[in-house]
Parts: C-alpha cells; structure tokens; sequence
C-alpha cells in the first residue's frame, strides 16, 4: 500500500490528453512540492516534473503537472506512442522522514 | 556527462549480506545528497534510503531499517548500500539517484538515476 496514491491505469487515443492524478496527506503533498517521474518499458525511472511544476530542460511542455492542497495531477497532451510508460509521484513525508511514492499508473496510448 | 552507475547485485541466500556501490560522475559527488530506490519485480517504486552531504543526516524506509546501512565515501565519488539479514522480499532491481532538496527542505526528488543493479535473495 502506498502513501501516495494514484491510480493504476490510463488510456486514450494518440494526439489525445491524459490526466493521472496523485493524492497524499498534509505530510506528504500538503507542506511538500511533488516531482513526477516517467519509467519507460525496461529503463530506470526519469524525472518529468520536479517542485510541482517545473520541467526538466528536455522535457517538452507536453508534460505539465500542478498542485492543490493534498492533491497533484500531472496532464499530457498531444499524446504518442512513445508516452506509454509508468509514471510515478513523489515526495518527502514530514511525518515519517522517509521518501514516499505513488503506487504508479500505467498509461496505454491506444 | 553526469552518471551513476551501480554494481555489486546478485544471487544471494536468505539471512545473507550484499554490498551495493553506485559511482558517480561527471558532476561534484560531494555537494550532493544520495538515495537509493528499489523496484520489485512487476511492482512499483519503493524509497529505501536518503543520505546527506558529508553523511551527517540518513534516513530508511522501515522495511530496511536496522538492516540496510548507507554510506558514501567523496573521495571515491562513491556511494554504498550495505545489506544484512537479507529477505526474499528484497529481491528487487536496486537504484541509486542523486537527490535534489531534502528533509530540511520543502522540495526532495531525484533529478539523476542509474541504471539498476538487481538483487535477487533465493535459496
């Protein structure tokens, strides 16, 4: 059971948007910023999205992601083949000084 | 170019120990916080470890606590993950990162990852 919780599957069509959301606790999320990360099939996990919202430099601006209260949801538009892949939240819980992740969402470009 | 690259995974018995090491470069180790993240086959993302600048702050996730130890030697650019009393369920692949932030501050994410070195505990 994760801290942060996402859910485990997305889908849509190519050139379509996608939304995943992560939701957490006051400990997580409520007084931290979140970073996403895009695991690709077979690869180590890649930074997409770090303090909420920021990009990497090479990440297209496909990639945005924001943050409310608990709560942050990272969006991707124009969606290609190539986005298939697993995608986690996380962060830092105040509460038990550990990092804490989504369980992941697997996102399939139909 | 910025790199980290593990080793030291293999096949190890229950109750047995491993030593990960994770070399770092292309960037100054030194000014840098650490953490390993593992991920069990077929499973997500688990946190394991964090460790500071100069190794003067670590923190575990409970399921190592007391048996996993981080440590980081600048002079080596070299960071480690040394497991004892080692359990099937730590069978994973192993993942060092360099860390950004932390917990004295409001932001921590992992901005560089290796590749992986994977640990499998089996009889």
């Amino acid at each position: 059971q994760s801290v942060l919780t996402q859910p485990p599957s997305v889908s849509a069509a190519p050139g379509q948007k996608v939304t995943i959301s992560c939701s957490g606790s006051s400990s997580n999320i409520g007084n931290n910023y979140v970073s996403w990360y895009q695991q690709l099939p077979g690869t180590a996990p890649k930074l997409l999205i770090y303090e909420n919202n920021k990009r990497p430099s090479g990440i297209p601006d496909r990639f945005s992601a924001s943050k409310s209260g608990t709560s942050a949801t990272l969006g991707i538009t124009g969606l290609q083949t190539g986005d298939e892949a697993d995608y986690y939240c996380g962060t830092w819980d105040s509460s038990l000084s550990a990092g804490v992740f989504g369980g992941g969402t697997k996102l399939t470009v139909l | 170019e910025v790199q980290l690259v593990e080793s030291g995974g293999g096949l190890v018995q229950p109750g047995g120990s491993l030593r990960l090491s994770c070399a770092a470069s292309g960037f100054t180790f030194s000014i840098y916080s650490m953490s390993w993240v593992r991920q069990a086959p077929g499973k997500g993302l688990e946190w394991v470890s964090y460790i500071s600048t100069s190794g003067s702050a670590i923190y575990y996730a409970d399921s190592v606590k007391g048996r996993f130890t981080i440590s980081r030697d600048d002079a080596k650019n070299s960071l480690y993950l040394q497991m004892n009393s080692l359990r099937a369920e730590d069978t994973a692949v192993y993942y060092c990162a360099r860390v950004i932030g932390g917990p004295f501050y409001s932001y921590y994410y992992m901005d560089v990852w290796g590749k992986g070195t994977t640990v499998t505990v089996s009889s």
